[in-house]
């Protein structure tokens, strides 16, 4: 079956810091990738996303490259603020079929301290 | 332009009450899902619907059941709440599944659930 495997947390990182956030899957067929963030006290919200292989998906700084042959899709951010403080998570779904769903990572808490 | 609401935010059961959470949404989106979050388990889906009248099981399913009698509307429910049961729900919608297309969740705030 479909899986997301991220890098263990939590991450503390001063401002300014370079951002990488690892992500790794194994899915049947080609996935389209996402990242989702969740700020405190609300829901998940979309970061990013890339639908084929060497796509890449970008916002508000952060950038993710989908690489099949790795089968990874890590988040980078050359420069985080204390605004970047979350829980992000790293997904996927397939296109196998009509009715496919997100599968989810586990998520990972990113403090960062001024 | 509300998206997701989820009621209520909060909520304090016994073992063995039950309760219903209310998802609604004004997008007019066809998919709805019901998620719940644990801590170091990411999120879990438990039911989902592709439109109105419809619904299917996720990945946990046991202990929960849903409806989806208007198309704006996705109810979870639970007949006999357990402590297992504590968690943060998620509602969330979209225009069609999150196949072909890659269109993408919008997520209600989420309702806190303690099962005493």
């Amino acid at each position: 079956g479909n899986s997301v495997t991220q890098m263990e947390g939590p991450v503390t990182l001063s401002e300014e810091a370079f951002l990488t956030i690892n992500c790794t899957y194994t899915a049947t067929g080609y996935p389209s990738l996402f990242w989702y963030v969740q700020y405190p006290g609300e829901g998940l919200q979309l970061l990013l996303k890339a639908t084929k292989a060497d796509d890449k998906g970008s916002n508000k700084g952060f950038e993710a490259t989908y690489r099949k042959e790795t089968t990874s899709f890590h988040l980078e951010k050359g420069s985080v603020q204390v605004s970047d403080s979350a829980v992000y998570f790293c997904a996927l779904s397939d296109r196998t079929g009509a009715n496919s769903k997100l599968t989810f990572g586990k998520g990972i808490t990113l403090s960062v301290r001024p | 332009n509300a998206g997701v609401t989820q009621t209520p935010k909060f909520r304090v059961l016994k073992t063995g009450q039950s309760m219903t959470l209310l998802c609604a949404q004004d997008m007019n989106h066809e998919y709805m899902y019901w998620y719940r979050q644990d801590p170091g388990m990411g999120l879990r889906l438990i039911h989902y619907s592709v439109g109105e009248g419809t619904t299917a099981k996720g990945e946990v399913p046991d202990g929960y059941n849903v409806s989806r009698l208007k198309k704006q509307n996705f109810l979870l429910g639970l007949e006999s709440a357990a402590p297992s049961q504590t968690s943060v729900y998620f509602c969330a919608s979209s225009l069609r599944g999150t196949g072909a297309g890659a269109n993408v969740l919008t997520f209600g705030a989420g309702s806190r659930l303690t099962v005493l």
